[in-house]
């Protein structure tokens, strides 16, 4: 079974400071882990993947993620918040393992607010 | 390409009724699939589908079905309308259903029922 917890319901940063946006995952195998971002009244905008490889991946609007495998974490940073970063970020994972389903499951998502 | 579309983008239906939300993709992709996003819920996967004439549940299936005719379109319908079904309505696609392949989604269908 796979699962994906987002812990914060709402992280609020101001601008120009760094960002971090949490997110940890259960699979049997190993992961394939995904950032997805949704602005207002949009649909998911695809950000970052981790498939394997170095632990730091570097992703669209200067966004990276940490893959931790200890702590089973895919942590979303960005060194400078800007005002327009806030949205709503949902992580996802797929178990390399899939049994046959290949389904990603989605956390509940993190609103991202950045103050000016 | 116009990448995944979704039509209508807005419906109210009474109870009782029934209609169908669009969905197509002009990217070839393999996998389909439907999810509703309520508030505090996330994304939960209604169906999907791994190809043409293939689907199957998700985790919450139940008052909707959907069909893949063909690698491009994948409706789905609501059989009768109930409040309950009130959400947003995203359809995403990706190349194939394995591997590492991101989804794409449309823009969503924000449905009411009263």
């Amino acid at each position: 079974a796979q699962s994906v917890a987002q812990p914060e319901d709402q992280v609020n940063v101001a601008e120009g400071n760094p960002l971090t946006v949490k997110c940890t995952y259960s699979v049997s195998g190993n992961p394939y882990l995904f950032w997805y971002v949704q602005y207002p009244n949009r649909g998911l905008q695809f950000l970052l993947k981790y498939i394997t490889g170095d632990n730091l991946v570097k992703g669209s609007y200067g966004f990276e993620a940490e893959f931790n495998k200890s702590q089973t974490s895919f942590h979303l940073k960005k060194p400078s918040a800007l005002v327009s970063d806030s949205a709503l970020y949902f992580c996802a994972v797929r178990d390399m393992k899939g049994g046959g389903s290949y389904i990603p499951t989605f956390g509940r998502g993190t609103s991202l607010i950045v103050h000016p | 390409n116009a990448g995944v579309t979704q039509t209508p983008k807005f419906q109210v239906l009474k109870t009782g009724q029934s209609m169908t939300l669009q969905c197509a993709q002009d990217m070839n992709h393999e996998y389909m699939s439907w999810y509703r996003q309520d508030p505090g819920m996330g994304l939960r996967l209604i169906h999907y589908s791994v190809g043409a004439g293939i689907t199957d549940q998700g985790e919450v299936p139940n008052g909707y079905n959907v069909s893949r005719s063909t690698t491009e379109d994948f409706p789905l319908r609501l059989l009768s309308a109930a409040p309950s079904q009130t959400s947003v309505y995203f359809c995403a696609s990706s190349y194939s259903p394995q591997g590492s392949y991101e989804q794409y989604f449309g823009p969503g269908t924000r449905l009411t029922v009263t």
